[in-house]
């Protein structure tokens, strides 16, 4: 069972562009959403992340969205640029537990000149 | 300053040997993840270290599966008669305190295992 689901599975977007990925979550104990960018031959490296007590946050061209009545939260990234290329996976933890984290499936971004 | 460290990078076996795969965290981090990642798919939760005590390995697939982290640094994946349906990308991560809080995890490079 996908704890995370996670869409679009792919995205193409030119640059200047706004690219939006989402994910919806059953769990409603999860209380902690990262979003991780993972570029080829790499790990997945945490690019924000966001508690549900705020329904949004913005850190630079990345901003989450998160609706908590709707157990969906979102990654905006403004002027995507072609180095924003890469793989994005959301993930939701629980802070009391063990803190693992569930991860989506991913989204393959590209962003073209 | 060094990052978390995995080691081979490759590695490729036949359908029934036995491989290990090292993973040098951040030093001084308590916690430590194994992460499978096949592909086109996120990371899936194999087991967790705190410092040398292994405390949840709820997600190893198998017995053939089995993570040590003695001296609470260093940590070996070790999968037994290896299977096809084995390849994948295995990752490490790190963390600087124990599990439980918002402790950001830092990632390893991952292990390319592919069995033919």
């Amino acid at each position: 069972q996908q704890q995370v689901k996670q869409s679009p599975q792919s995205l193409i977007v030119q640059k200047g562009g706004i690219s939006i990925i989402n994910c919806a979550y059953e769990n409603t104990a999860f209380d902690y959403f990262p979003w991780y960018q993972q570029f080829p031959g790499k790990g997945p490296a945490l690019l924000i992340a966001i508690r549900p007590d705020v329904s949004e946050k913005k850190e630079g061209r990345f901003t989450i969205s998160f609706n908590k009545s709707a157990k969906q939260f979102s990654l905006h990234i403004m002027d995507s640029q072609p180095g924003d290329s890469a793989t994005y996976f959301c993930a939701a933890s629980i802070r009391g537990g063990s803190y693992i984290p569930t991860f989506g499936r991913g989204t393959s971004l590209i962003v073209h000149p | 300053g060094a990052g978390v460290s995995q080691s081979p990078r490759y590695k490729v076996a036949k359908r029934g040997q036995d491989v290990a795969l090292r993973c040098d965290p951040i030093s001084g981090h308590v916690s430590l993840f194994w992460y499978q990642q096949a592909l086109g798919q996120g990371p899936e939760f194999l087991t967790y270290f705190q410092n040398e005590a292994q405390l949840d390995k709820s997600g190893l697939p198998s017995d053939r599966f089995f993570a040590e982290r003695p001296e609470g640094s260093v940590s070996t994946l070790k999968i037994q008669r290896t299977q096809q349906e084995d390849s994948a990308v295995y990752l490490c991560a790190s963390s600087p305190g124990p599990s439980g809080g918002y402790n950001e995890q830092f990632f390893g490079p991952g292990t390319r295992l592919t069995v033919l």
